[in-house]
């Protein structure tokens, strides 16, 4: 597709549940990243995948944040045991190379942790 | 990466009055970029900006890239309703092309 397609739109979890979020990247690009941002407008990068590989996970909290990216499917983010300042709205973006000039962001999740 | 601060944080103007918002980083970046987020929207991006002194301009939408390369801005002329939103800079490291945003100056524009 020509946009970045995210779901859910809302979700809702109580602490400790799990949250899962899918992100389908543009057609055409290889680079797929995860930010979260917070309520400050805060944004944090968590992840980038190179097709299905891992490029860069140095803003991932490991021990309950996972993401994948498997060939023909959706990327997904999963969230284990959340807390509350998980709550944020979480945004996919990819972009057609590493040194490309724009990432596009998807219309973000937003993750309530009650 | 560093942090990158934007002044100011919040600016309210009247529709037709100008509006700048800067970005200030403490050390030298490589390329800058600008990006806008609509209230519940998500970020767009605007323009990119590598060269030192660098001036790019999009109608009615002015960026500069700081000849040391430690700052930018943004310069709206003659402000309209549509040009409400946050104001992010951004700028892209090394080859994992993470972007590293700014804390954002949100333009509220009123009749």
């Amino acid at each position: 597709g020509e946009e970045v397609a995210q779901t859910p739109k809302h979700l809702v979890r109580g602490e400790g549940q799990k949250a899962k979020l899918y992100c389908a990247p543009i057609k055409g690009h290889s680079y797929v990243f995860w930010y979260q941002q917070v309520l400050k407008n805060e944004f944090k990068f968590l992840i980038s995948f190179q097709n299905e590989n891992v490029f860069d996970e140095t803003g991932m909290p490991k021990e309950r944040f996972s993401a994948k990216c498997l060939p023909n499917s959706p990327c997904s983010l999963e969230i284990q045991a959340t807390k509350l300042e998980d709550s944020a709205v979480y945004f996919c973006a990819s972009s057609q190379s590493a040194t490309g000039r724009e990432q596009f962001f998807g219309p973000g999740t937003r993750l309530t942790v009650l | 990466g560093q942090q990158v601060m934007q002044i100011p944080q919040y600016q309210h103007v009247q529709e037709g009055e100008d509006f700048t918002t800067y970005c200030n980083s403490s050390t030298t970046l490589s390329n800058i970029q600008w990006y806008k987020q609509r209230p519940g929207g998500h970020p767009v991006f605007l323009i990119q900006l590598v060269k030192s002194g660098e001036v790019k301009k999009q109608k009615r939408l002015t960026f500069q890239f700081g000849e040391a390369k430690k700052n930018s801005s943004l310069h709206i002329t003659a402000t309209q309703t549509t040009d409400v939103g946050t104001y992010f800079c951004a700028y892209l490291t090394g080859t994992a092309s993470k972007l590293t945003f700014g804390t954002g100056t949100r333009l509220q524009v009123t009749l």
